[in-house]
């Protein structure tokens, strides 16, 4: 079990320009979910996933976000047309089906918009 | 909606000494109580439960209990060492959902 992994572990990007991120999650593990955080602040719900079912989205998932698992394993998490206050760290965890409750943290990637 | 408010830190404390950190919660229904804990260039780990009223979660020496009365879930530990340093978050789970709420963490540091 080497845990949920997240790539790139830091992006640097200009405003207006697209990025995508990756999370791994631990294997056989249903759930997924994104979660975002500014400094000095708790992780913020972004959005989750049963298998691939997207099956909630959070306020703070604007129309430039965009989030898929398409085959239940692994996730994307894309911003368009990004904005410097997209900057922070976005974190990915995993809960396996037998225990929901327990979700399991990836490293994250730091965004940081110029 | 769901919410946690917890300790505003920065705490720090001399080894031994014995540490607090309040949290308190506004949630309909029944959820469920968490402590979550970041260690310097870590990522954010699992510290201790607890998914009823008055359970009581444990781990490491930390222990908190699900105080549904008082809507609390403060966390204690007896002794600390200078390894606890770390950010330590309160969370809670609704109980028709599955995504956590954080409180905005309180960071403590420990001096030998």
């Amino acid at each position: 079990d080497t845990g949920v992994s997240q790539d790139p572990r830091h992006k640097i990007t200009k405003r207006g320009q697209n990025v995508t991120f990756r999370c791994d999650p631990i294997s056989e593990h249903n759930r997924l979910y994104w979660y975002r955080q500014t400094l000095g602040q708790g992780p913020e719900f972004l959005t989750y996933f049963q298998n691939e079912a997207q099956l909630e989205k959070s306020r703070l998932l604007s129309d430039r976000f965009s989030a898929e698992r398409p085959k239940g394993s692994f996730s994307t998490l894309e911003i368009q047309r990004t904005e410097q206050g997209d900057s922070a760290m976005y974190l990915c965890a995993s809960s396996p089906p037998t225990r929901a409750y327990e979700q399991y943290f990836g490293p994250g990637t730091r965004l940081t918009v110029t | 909606g769901n919410s946690v408010t917890q300790m505003e830190g920065p705490v720090t404390l001399s080894e031994e000494a014995f540490l607090t950190i309040n949290c308190t919660y506004t949630a309909t229904g029944y959820p469920s109580l968490f402590w979550y804990v970041q260690y310097p260039g870590e990522g954010l780990q699992l510290l201790l439960k607890a998914t009823k009223a008055d359970d009581k979660g444990s781990n490491k020496g930390f222990e908190a209990t699900y105080r549904k009365e008082t809507t609390s879930f403060h966390l204690e530990k007896g002794s600390v060492q200078v390894s606890d340093s770390a950010v330590y978050f309160c969370a809670l789970e609704g109980s028709n959902d599955y995504k956590l709420s954080f409180g905005a963490g309180t960071t403590v540091t420990v001096r030998a």
